[in-house]
Parts: structure tokens; sequence; C-alpha cells
């Protein structure tokens, strides 16, 4: 079992520009969600895919977006980008059906600069 | 709304002492909770969660916390730490049911001293 991959490991864009990041869940899961740490602080949740629907999201403009496809796997997009979105980018993914609590495991991140 | 206080954000330690990292959190309502370690360039493994049940939860690498409701708290403790234990620490909390997100603290670097 692979685990949570993500690519590109890291990734240098310029100010304006627009992004994407990819994610594979683990085996059998089907919850995707994204999460930005950016540095010295902890995770902060963007959004949760789900059934190809992003059914969560947390505190972040419209230049955060995703998608889900029908094998589970997920990308984050970031348009526009600010020199405040360099952090480090986490996939986890789920099982959501089942047991009343499901664990997240995440994935290595993708280290995101922004010049 | 849910939010997470981690107080220290650095404990340094001596090799073979004990640890305590703290965790306050706040909710209005039921919640999960959890510690996650993250070591350098990789993501997050989970330490142990409380879901219910005995309010003291053991996790992986001789980790234990405890949870207590009137205080909010949930800290984490190990009674003898090693050199391999320094990385970061995280105190996070979700809604009560599944696939919920999580919400975590600001983290609190464990560095373990020769």
């Amino acid at each position: 079992d692979a685990g949570v991959t993500q690519s590109p490991t890291h990734l240098i864009k310029t100010r304006g520009q627009q992004v994407t990041l990819r994610c594979s869940p683990k085996s059998g899961h089907d919850t995707v969600s994204w999460y930005q740490q950016a540095l010295g602080q902890g995770p902060q949740f963007i959004f949760q895919y789900y059934e190809e629907e992003e059914r969560q999201r947390g505190n972040f403009p419209d230049r955060f977006s995703g998608h889900q496809f029908p094998n589970y796997s997920s990308e984050l997009n970031v348009n526009a980008l600010l020199l405040g979105d360099s952090a480090l980018y986490l996939c986890a993914s789920s099982l959501a059906l089942g047991s009343t609590y499901n664990e997240q495991f995440f994935g290595p991140g993708t280290r995101l600069t922004v010049l | 709304a849910q939010s997470v206080t981690q107080l220290d954000s650095q404990v340094p330690v001596f090799e073979e002492a004990p640890v305590e990292l703290r965790c306050n959190y706040s909710s209005s309502v039921s919640v999960y909770l959890f510690w996650y370690v993250q070591y350098p360039n990789q993501g997050l493994q989970l330490l142990l969660k409380y879901l219910s049940g005995s309010t003291l939860v053991k996790g992986i690498n001789g980790f234990e916390a405890e949870f207590n409701k009137s205080q909010t708290s949930f800290h984490l403790r190990k009674p003898s730490v090693h050199i391999s234990d320094t990385a970061e620490y995280f105190c996070a909390v979700s809604g009560s049911g599944s696939a919920r997100q999580l919400t975590f603290g600001s983290g609190t670097q464990l560095t373990v001293l020769p």
C-alpha cells in the first residue's frame, strides 16, 4: 500500500501565476481533504471532496478550487498566486462511510514557493 | 466554531526526562481530539486520538494523553523521551462524526537534548 501520494514535491511559481497540485488517496479511501501549512504554523483546512463534490470548505478565497476524479484522486488549483500562498500543501484521505470515525491519513505534502 | 491553543511553541528537554506538551481547545459541540507528529520534510502522523470512553488515551511510541472536559484540555505526555522524539507536535480537534475537518493548533517543537 503506497499510502497517500502527492505531486510534485516542490514547486516554484511567480506572483499572478496559476498552480495545480495533485493527490492520490490511500487505497480504499474515497474522501480527500486539503490543508495549507504556512511556515511555523499548523495546517489550515481548505476543503474536502467526496463523490466528486466539495463537501466542506474552510475560510479560503475562491482563488482556491479543487476537483475530485472518479478514481478518487484530487487536484488543488490556486489562481492569481500571492506571496502569502507560499506554504506546504497537505492532502489527507479517509473513508467517508462506515464507522463513526475514520482516520485521515496525510501525504508528505507539496512545498509551494511563490516569488 | 472550534479552536486549539498549544501553550508552548518550543519545549527543550534532556534525553530520558519526562515531557508534557499542553493543549487547550474550545468548542460548542462534542469533539474528537488528536495529537499528530511531523518530522522534518514529512507529512503528519497520528500519535493518538480521543473519541469517547476512557479519558486516558495511549498512542504510539510510548505517548499518552488525558482528556479533561472541565478544563477543556488534552495534554500529551511521555515518561522518558528519546533523541528520535525530536519533532513538531500538533494538537487538533474535529467535530464528532465521520470525516470531519480538523482544526489544528500552531504546534510545539519538541527538542530532545543529549
